[in-house]
């Protein structure tokens, strides 16, 4: 079982509608997560971190984390064609893993108009 | 403005060779990693440090190495190029261990 792993994709949804990526984790004591955005042939850009269970919202976007079942989720409201790109899960567990994040596989999402 | 540099940003090299890739960061940050990218795997740690003359193993450390003389640079060896080390190459740094990652713009690397 892969550590971090995440909704297969390819996700296809249209403007405006609300995008949902999700995600679980195997570590139990993971301390942080995180969603990376990252656009063909470019470098992954930090969207969210959360830290705790809930919600977190910043903008249109919605990180929700449930520690309990391992799992960790984004969601995207009022989706744009410019959210098309790959979306990164990634996760820290802390302890001797101190520093370290280990991705998920990615999901691929298309916004088509 | 602060920044991340990697370079070359394209490599094509031989089986065999040593490649050594450059990570130069100048946010004045102590940590520091190697990620690799490769289709279906996401991103995959090869090594990091977390300090000058830190340095430890991740995930997929085998047939690379690095040092860290300074806080700015980390740079990359690839002993012996493998066809297996084709892949993009990202550098990143952070400020805190478990806080944003900082990357740079990749190096894509073939290996023929």
């Amino acid at each position: 079982q892969k550590e971090v792993e995440q909704n297969s994709g390819p996700l296809s949804v249209p403007e405006g509608a609300i995008a949902s990526l999700n995600c679980t984790y195997s570590d139990r004591v993971s301390q942080s997560f995180f969603w990376y955005r990252q656009y063909s042939g470019k470098s992954p850009e930090l969207i969210m971190s959360i830290y705790s269970n809930g919600d977190k919202e910043d903008g249109r976007f919605t990180a929700q984390l449930n520690k309990a079942s391992q799992y960790v989720s984004l969601l995207i409201r009022d989706s744009q064609p410019s959210d098309s790109a790959t979306y990164l899960c990634a996760v820290n567990a802390g302890g001797t893993s101190y520093g370290k994040l280990t991705f998920g596989q990615g999901t691929i999402l298309t916004v088509h108009p | 403005d602060a920044e991340i540099t990697q370079s070359p940003r394209h490599k094509i090299t031989e089986t065999g060779r040593q490649v050594t890739l450059a990570c130069h960061q100048t946010w004045n940050h102590n940590n520091m990693f190697w990620y690799r990218q490769d289709l279906g795997h996401g991103l995959r740690l090869i090594h990091y440090s977390y300090g000058v003359h830190d340095t430890n193993k991740g995930e997929v450390s085998d047939g690379y190495s690095v040092s860290r003389s300074n806080t700015e640079d980390l740079p990359l060896t690839l002993e012996s190029a493998a066809s297996s080390q084709t892949s993009v190459y990202f550098c990143a740094s952070s400020e805190m261990p478990n806080e944003k990652l900082f990357f740079g713009s990749g190096t894509q690397l073939s290996v023929l």
